[in-house]
Order: structure tokens, then C-alpha cells, then sequence
């Protein structure tokens, strides 16, 4: 059965950054894009962006650039989202979700907490 | 950017009774890209139907969606006590991506 899990709940200070990981089983990795999803405490869904788990290429939506970065693991079937110089703002529920070939989410990793606090 | 407007933003209602969301969307949704998820508290969402009207795998019947262009409606058609919860429609047609703010269905 297709599994997103998702690295545990982190707690950083400003400034600090973060790295969180998506392990994919279940499927064939290369065969369906992975996306971020942010979601702030008490707040809806927003899209962060995308990457091309083929080649590698992220996309980015408009107020992630910058500080944030998608890439993919040298292990197996593993996402990640890096976050720099991370502000108390990115306190969130950051969830990767597998991207059918069309682009609706059908699997959702259990989601990391991010805390950003002194 | 598409902007999703969903209506009401909490709905009351009876275990049993009928539940109908609405999803607004700025400019056409192109090729009925649109998603509708439910998500509880403390857990993930949860694709429920793609495609404006397909239900994804293992969704009850119960659940439907409908509409094309800018507006979609996700209906409920007898509320069980498990179908509680907030529900957000997603168009996937045109970057970005985007999620309306969500609909809860609360307990009347």
C-alpha cells in the first residue's frame, strides 16, 4: 500500500533552519510528482510547489522562493524540504502529498510540525 | 492565481440530513481540475473526489461532486457522525495550485 511518513516534529529558533523528509513506499517513486503543502496553526491549505521526482526539477509557488528548497534523497524514494533562516511565520504543519500525473494529491504523509520559537 | 471561495464557512447539521458545499472559483477551472478533501482534526487530508465528480478510492457513495467551469458543489447526501469535519476543494488545472479556505460541517 502506498506510505508517506514523514520525519518527526522539530522545534528551531529563529533563524535556524530545517530540514524535513517524506519517505515514499508503495509505488514507483519516479512515476508520480511529490508536492508541499503548508498549513499554519488554526489556517487552511496552501500549495507550496512541486518537484519532478524524474528529474529533480522544483517549482515553486509565489512566497516560496528563496528560503525554501525541495530536493530528493541519494537513498530511496525520500523527499525533503529545507527551510532557512526559518521565522516564527513558518510555524506550521508541513505535509509532502504524492501529485497524480494530472495533479490532485491521492496520498498525504501524516505531517511534521514545525515549531519556530526562542 | 485562481482564487477559491467556498460557502458557507460552517455548516450545522443532523446526523441523517444532506449536506451541500459550494466552491467558487475566480476565472474557469480548466478541464474540471478540481479536488475536494476532508481533513479532522489532528489528521491529514484526505482526497475524497478528483475530476470534479470522481470519487477516489474507498470514498463512500454518499459522497458526489458536481460542476464545471467556476462552480462546484461536493454533496453529502446522509451525514454520518465520521463526516464531520472540514472539507476544502482544490483547483489543479493551473499553476498554482490553489485551496479554497474551507468549509467546516459541524454537529447542529
Amino acid at each position: 500500500q502506498v506510505q508517506l511518513v514523514q520525519s518527526g516534529s522539530e522545534l528551531k529558533q529563529p533563524g535556524a533552519s530545517v530540514k524535513v523528509s517524506c519517505k515514499a513506499s508503495g509505488y514507483t517513486f519516479t512515476r508520480y510528482a511529490m508536492n508541499w503543502v503548508r498549513q499554519a496553526p488554526g489556517q487552511g491549505l496552501e500549495w507550496m510547489g512541486w518537484i519532478n521526482t524524474n528529474t529533480g526539477k522544483a517549482t515553486y509557488a509565489q512566497g516560496f522562493t528563496g528560503r525554501f528548497v525541495f530536493s530528493l534523497g541519494t537513498s530511496v524514494s525520500t523527499a525533503y524540504l529545507q527551510i532557512s533562516s526559518l521565522k516564527a511565520e513558518d510555524t506550521a504543519v508541513y505535509y509532502c502529498a504524492r501529485g497524480d500525473s494530472t495533479g490532485y494529491d491521492d496520498y498525504w504523509g501524516q505531517g511534521t510540525l514545525v515549531t519556530v520559537s526562542s | 492565481e485562481i482564487v477559491l471561495t467556498q460557502s458557507p464557512g460552517t455548516l450545522s447539521l443532523s446526523p441523517g440530513e444532506r449536506a451541500t458545499l459550494s466552491c467558487r472559483a475566480s476565472q474557469s477551472v480548466s478541464s474540471s481540475y478540481l479536488a475536494w478533501y476532508q481533513q479532522k482534526p489532528g489528521q491529514s487530508p484526505r482526497l475524497l473526489i478528483y475530476g470534479a465528480s470522481s470519487r477516489a478510492t474507498g470514498v463512500p457513495d454518499r459522497f458526489s461532486g458536481s460542476g464545471s467551469g467556476t462552480d462546484f458543489t461536493l454533496t453529502i447526501s446522509r451525514l454520518e457522525p465520521e463526516d464531520f469535519a472540514v472539507y476544502y476543494c482544490q483547483q489543479y488545472g493551473s499553476s498554482p495550485e490553489t485551496f479554497g479556505q474551507g468549509t467546516k460541517v459541524e454537529i447542529k
